[in-house]
């Protein structure tokens, strides 16, 4: 199957502060998902982005298919960015996630 | 809208019992997914419908393990019987490919415990 490496593992951030997050792939996809997942566990979509670039507010991506990798920038972090961000890379419908980056923002 | 609808939300049993966990998807989406969470595989996929029909449950661990979609609005997943192994975080998703665009959405997942 796909491989999906999300670097780096744990971020720690003080409230303000910029940061890229990675995801390599090993393989051609059909599509990429980020996702965050809260405190309380549940998986809110952030980008759908098989290629290019996106923002939505503080948060953008950027996905460069053909050198298999994408990024999640988040700019001026607040204390609710804290959490889990997760990169998932689709082939045939199936949707095959990384191990996450585990994001802690400091007041 | 309403999203991917789960329940329960949480579910404590005993080993040996039979678990079932529950999935509405969003209304107009084909497609229906189950993951499970676990601190030590992650977030794997287990088994997913397209147009109420298993399409692939390669991910299915073991026989105990079984899902079913009687309708476009429901999906079960049942297991029987439970051990402690199968604790985890279970996961509904859907999406709709009308659009062309494949994009999942996540049910808040039901948190199994089994003692």
């Amino acid at each position: 199957g796909i491989q999906v490496e999300q670097s780096p593992p744990d971020l720690i951030l003080q409230e303000g502060a910029n940061s890229t997050l990675r995801c390599n792939f090993s393989d051609s996809v059909n599509n990429l998902q980020w996702f965050h997942q809260n405190p309380w566990g549940q998986l809110i979509n952030l980008f759908y982005i098989p290629s290019g670039t996106k923002q939505n507010g503080r948060l953008s991506a950027t996905t460069v298919a053909t050198e298999r990798y994408s990024l999640l920038y988040i700019s001026s972090s607040q204390t609710t960015d804290s959490g889990v961000y997760f990169c998932a890379v689709c082939n045939d419908y199936k949707l095959s996630f990384g191990a996450g980056t585990t994001v802690t923002v400091r007041a | 809208d309403a999203g991917v609808i789960q329940s329960p939300r949480h579910e404590v049993t005993e080993m040996g019992q039979e678990v079932t966990l529950r999935c509405k998807p969003i209304s107009g989406h084909d497609y229906l997914f189950w993951y499970r969470q676990t601190m030590m595989r992650g977030l794997e996929l287990l088994i997913y419908f397209n147009n109420n029909v298993p399409i692939d449950d390669s991910g299915m661990p073991e026989d105990r393990f079984s899902a079913k979609m009687p309708n476009a609005s429901f999906s079960t997943l049942k297991i029987q019987p439970s051990e402690p192994r199968d604790s985890a975080v279970y996961f509904c998703a859907s999406s709709g490919t009308g659009t062309g665009i494949n994009e999942q959405f996540f049910g808040p997942g039901t948190r199994l415990t089994v003692l």
